[in-house]
């Protein structure tokens, strides 16, 4: 079957790092997604990954490695409104959008 | 990026009637929208997906009699819950995009339902 796996939960200081990581089995893989969701909302974009290595975009980098099967999302000098879940996604064979449960990230003052 | 529409943002109705949720592609031309539900603390649900002109594909597990998806336009899709009951209550969220691999999903603002 097609799974992939995210911490449930993590909690980091205001302007710490944090790193959130995702494993994925799908069958095919045409890009990796991440999104922040925040409670009551829509899922935001935030990056595509379809090659290995890191993509940086501002305070959010994401990387991924097809060979592991592993992806994670890098997020740099946290603010309190960084506080949210992030989902991570695969593309697989067919297209489809496959979800993770999400990872609920918890920023402390 | 491109914009999803999707109304109403939130919804109560009493047990046993219908409710439609509209999802519109304002700026370009979805040829797939794909319809989530999501339940308190849990991931984005594939319900179904619908192709412009044609019936929509379920999820094993989702009744096509209960939750009616109709694909008429490029722009336009609606989901219908029909009969709805206090289970049905969930927030529901359309996306849309083209089968090209490049393309996130683009996403409308999700409509919370509250069946009373």
């Amino acid at each position: 079957g097609q799974n992939i796996d995210q911490p449930t939960e993590m909690t980091a200081t205001e302007g710490a790092i944090v790193q959130i990581n995702c494993t994925y089995q799908t069958s095919g893989f045409n890009g990796l997604f991440w999104y922040q969701q925040h409670a009551g909302e829509a899922p935001t974009f935030l990056s595509y990954n379809v090659l290995d290595g890191l993509e940086e975009k501002g305070r959010f980098s994401s990387f991924l490695s097809r060979s592991k099967g592993y992806s994670y999302l890098l997020l740099k000098e946290l603010q309190m409104k960084d506080s949210a879940s992030y989902l991570c996604a695969v593309k697989d064979s067919n297209y489809q959008l496959i979800w993770g449960a999400g990872t609920k990230l918890i920023i402390k003052p | 990026g491109a914009v999803v529409s999707q109304h109403p943002s939130w919804v109560i109705c009493k047990s046993g009637t219908s409710v439609k949720i509209e999802c519109r592609s304002l700026d370009f031309q979805a040829t797939t929208m794909f319809w989530y539900r999501q339940f308190p603390k849990q991931s984005l649900m594939l319900m179904a997906t619908s192709n412009e002109g044609s019936k929509a594909t379920y999820e094993q597990g989702v009744e096509k009699d209960k939750f009616l998806i109709n694909h008429a336009s490029l722009t336009l899709s609606t989901l219908t819950v029909t009969s709805a009951h206090p289970e049905d209550s969930s927030f529901y969220i359309c996306s849309a995009g083209t089968p090209d691999r490049n393309t996130e999903a683009f996403f409308g603002q999700g409509t919370r339902l509250t069946v009373v």
